[in-house]
């Protein structure tokens, strides 16, 4: 199985609103990722999750705040973003972080009012 | 940095013709490719990987793609194209194993299958 799910599927919210997207995968992996991908355009890396550990942020606006509970679990939460941040968000799993294949999940599409 | 490189944005074919969906890629060390497809309003999923093993990679779906370090290509081709694969398609790369944990992607490639 190889599936990584996430919830909720679509997601609208205004200006300050405080809300949380949520990632989980049952297959032992021990890296987790979230992406924004923006309409025809490839995703872009936000966070990489290693062992339950934040080891990669690529320099995003505090207003994202990500967090790995356990190992499955991986959550997003969001607070005062803004228009230009609706986007759809994927969530992806690896085996380990180095080099390996990772798994996406259908993504949550968030639309910022 | 590694990066990959996807001429162009869109490809048409005709239901039954060959697919050929071109990526090239930039390392200094052999790296890992993927081909990720994304239908719309979904996530990506895995359409096949390179890792050193073989060249010619087979994947799901009847595609498949080959690696040659030569020309620092690893293209992607279907012998007949099926109206179902009417999709983004998208080439990444990520680094040799305990290297880079970031896969980069390339801009995507829309295919369209006409009947």
């Amino acid at each position: 199985d190889t599936e990584v799910t996430q919830t909720p599927k679509h997601l609208v919210m205004g200006m300050t609103n405080k809300k949380s997207l949520k990632c989980e995968q049952h297959m032992g992996h021990r890296a987790m990722y979230w992406y924004k991908q923006k309409a025809k355009k490839p995703p872009e890396l936000m966070f990489v999750y290693s062992y339950e550990k934040l080891s990669i942020n690529e320099s995003v606006p505090s207003r994202f705040s990500p967090e790995c509970p356990n190992s499955s679990l991986l959550n997003l939460h969001l607070h005062a973003l803004q228009p230009e941040d609706s986007a759809l968000y994927l969530c992806a799993s690896s085996l380990t972080s180095g080099g390996r294949e990772q798994y996406f999940g259908p993504g949550t599409r968030l639309t910022v009012t | 940095a590694q990066s990959v490189t996807q001429l162009g944005s869109h490809v048409s074919v005709s239901e039954g013709a060959l697919v050929l969906l071109r990526c090239n890629y930039s390392s200094s060390v052999p790296p890992y490719l993927f081909w990720y497809v994304q239908y719309p309003n979904q996530g990506l999923q895995l359409l096949l990987k390179y890792t050193s093993a073989a060249t010619l990679v087979k994947g799901i779906n009847g595609f498949e793609a080959e690696f040659k370090k030569s020309e620092t290509s690893f293209h992607l081709t279907k012998p007949s194209a099926h109206m179902s694969d009417a999709a983004e398609y998208f080439c990444a790369v990520t680094g040799p194993q305990g290297g880079s944990e970031k896969l980069v992607f390339g801009k995507g490639m829309k295919l369209t299958v006409n009947p």
